[in-house]
Formats: C-alpha cells, structure tokens, sequence
C-alpha cells in the first residue's frame, strides 16, 4: 500500500502567518487522486483540497494545493484563528486509500 | 442537504462483534457509493471498505477481510458496517462518507460513532 508521511509533525505559527505542510508519497500517486482534509476536535475531518489543487465547495482561496508524483503541498497563504487544526493528505489513486498520520497547526 | 447520520456510541468486550449504522438523506441513494474509515485517538484515519449503493458489491481492506462485512437497505437508505472478533485494538471512532465512485474524494462524512472495546 502507498504511504504517506507528513511533514512536520506540528507547526506553530501566529495567526496572519502563511503555513506550508507537506505529504510525501512512497509510490508515485496520480496528482488527480490527493487530497488534504482538514480536522477539528470532535469533528469529522472536512475536504479542503481535492486532485492535489482543486478547491472544495466553500473553501476559502487562502488554502491551496500543488505538487505531482511523491511530493505534495497544502498552503495556507495567511492563518486565520479557525485554521488552527490538524490536516490530513489522502491518496485514492490506488486501493487501498491511505491517510497520513497528520500535520498539527497550533497557535505560536 | 446531504446528511449522513451514523448510531450511537458502542461499548464491547473483547471477541464481542459490533455494528454501525448510516442512514443517508439528501441525495439519491443509489447514486452514490459509502466507505467506511476509522480512527484510532491521535491517529490518522484507516480505510476500512467501501459498498455499492445496491450493497451487491463490497471491497473491504485487507488488514480486517474476514472480521468485516458491510451491507445496504436501500429501502430505508441505511448502510451497516459489522466488525467482529473486537478487540482493545479496534476502540476508534468509526465514520462513513459519501463518494460517487471509489476513486472520488470523501466530500460528506457522518458524524463518527465512538466504539470502545475493553473489558
């Protein structure tokens, strides 16, 4: 199964401050089949990101995605305090779908 | 709107199985396919299985094929997600999400159902 790893563990930034996560694949993953979901306590994750860079349905454009093969990034351009969260990749290229283990982003 | 509404919260002894429920509204049933994922406290979410709306064709994870079994009532749009054999392990919330195939992000999630397993 593919693996992803995300970097780092957890971000401590100020609100205002642009956040840079990244997920690493260990196979290559088709750019249309990544996603970044974002976590809140209590909550079920939210679809942030879909086909590596395309927005989901009401998601703000400080949040975006890129990269292609093993290497992908969610940007949050300026952190707002209702980001502060943990954020999860996903690939569905290939069955089965796998998650990372998650990027918390806490208040510096 | 989309809902999906899962049962509520479970508490099993070890080897004692477990059911899960989905009820789906909001949309057409039998459009759209359910997966199953879990997670463990501090863990990211597992993928488990997904089932056809029609609930004649399921595709379960590797790690749980024989402990697992997932079905469909179309009549009351309700999907079930059956875990045997539990054990300390398995205590994780489980959730159910929406997809339109199995290649398709998970847009709408239900709420999570808390399944503890201790003795």
């Amino acid at each position: 199964e593919i693996v992803l790893t995300q970097s780092p563990g957890t971000l401590s930034l100020s609100p205002g401050e642009r956040a840079t996560l990244s997920c690493r694949a260990s196979q290559r993953v088709t750019s249309a089949y990544l996603a970044w979901y974002q976590q809140k306590p209590g909550q079920a994750p939210r679809l942030l990101i879909y086909g590596a860079s395309s927005r989901a349905t009401g998601i703000p454009d400080r949040f975006s995605g890129s990269g292609s093969g093993t290497d992908f990034t969610l940007t949050i351009s300026r952190l707002e305090p209702a980001d502060f969260a943990v954020y999860y990749c996903q690939q569905y290229d290939r069955s089965p779908g796998t998650f990372g283990q998650g990027t918390k982003v806490e208040i510096k | 709107q989309v809902q999906l509404v899962q049962s509520g919260a479970e508490v099993k002894k070890p080897g004692a199985s477990v059911r899960v429920s989905c009820k789906a509204s909001g949309y057409t049933f039998i459009n759209y396919h359910i997966q199953w994922v879990r997670q463990a406290p501090g863990q990211g979410p597992e993928w488990m299985g997904i089932i056809n709306p029609n609930g004649d064709r399921t595709d379960y994870a590797q790690k749980f094929q024989g402990r697992v079994t997932m079905s469909s009532d179309t009549s009351t749009r309700t999907v079930y997600m059956d875990l045997s054999s539990l054990r300390s392990e398995d205590t994780a919330i489980y959730y159910c999400a929406r997809t339109y195939t199995s290649r398709d992000p998970f847009e709408n999630w239900g709420q999570g159902t808390l399944v503890t397993v201790s003795s």
